[in-house]
């Protein structure tokens, strides 16, 4: 089946280590985001890749960067951990033409990541 | 800008009863609207999307939502709850415009289901 993956599904890492988490989709979707969700609390946008165009949110903190090699792979590193940073972080894709639409995001199972 | 309002952090109903989950939104274009529910420790599934073609959209597991422009609102319903739909549920809101399409999530409701 056509899926999202997350790998790790749980991750630990220690405050100030860098830290990368994976996302593979088999969906072959034009368009990657990364979500930061903390508990209780809605998922946040932290940046999405059209294609290998790069978009930050204006508030994602510098210590989150993001890679895409090609269209099937996108990585979130986190330089310097910090306790703040602990969270559930979820991958979503998404096929984004130039007409306006109503593409559905379909989600990962997320990466909890702890920080010691 | 965008956004949607989900009123009642936590809803509790009981296994049998009517489901009401309400979502307001404020959008200065017509939205796209959708409702994802997600499990403990998982990620977010589409429960149904709203994209213009009709208002009382059906989604998967027995859902439903109207889109009411009037009152701003695409409540959730079900009318029998399930031991299995406690979860957490968001409602989104989208522009859909093109490469700059982005969901904005409201903060999520609760809902746990009384035997």
């Amino acid at each position: 089946d056509a899926m999202v993956i997350q790998n790790p599904r749980y991750q630990v890492t220690q405050f100030g280590k860098p830290v990368t988490l994976s996302c593979s989709q088999t969906l072959n979707h034009n368009v990657m985001y990364w979500y930061q969700q903390k508990s209780s609390q809605a998922p946040k946008l932290l940046f999405h890749y059209y294609d290998k165009d790069f978009n930050n949110e204006a508030d994602t903190p510098d210590n989150f960067q993001s890679r895409r090699p090609n269209t099937s792979f996108c990585f979130l590193d986190i330089r310097s951990p910090g306790l703040g940073d602990a969270a559930m972080y979820l991958c979503a894709t998404s096929r984004v033409g130039s007409q306006r639409g109503a593409d559905t995001q379909y989600f990962g199972p997320g990466t909890r990541l702890t920080v010691l | 800008a965008q956004s949607v309002t989900q009123l009642g952090s936590h809803v509790s109903v009981s296994e049998g009863a009517l489901v009401l989950l309400r979502c307001n939104y404020s959008s200065s274009v017509p939205p796209y609207l959708f409702w994802y529910v997600q499990y403990p420790n998982q990620g977010l599934q589409l429960l149904l999307k709203y994209t213009s073609a009709a208002t009382l959209v059906k989604g998967i597991n027995g859902f439903e939502a109207e889109f009411k422009k009037s009152e701003t609102s695409f409540h959730l319903t079900k009318p029998s709850a399930h031991m299995s739909d406690a979860a957490e549920y968001f409602c989104a809101v989208s522009l859909g415009v093109g490469v700059d399409e982005k969901l904005t999530f409201g903060t999520g409701t609760r809902l746990t289901i009384i035997p």
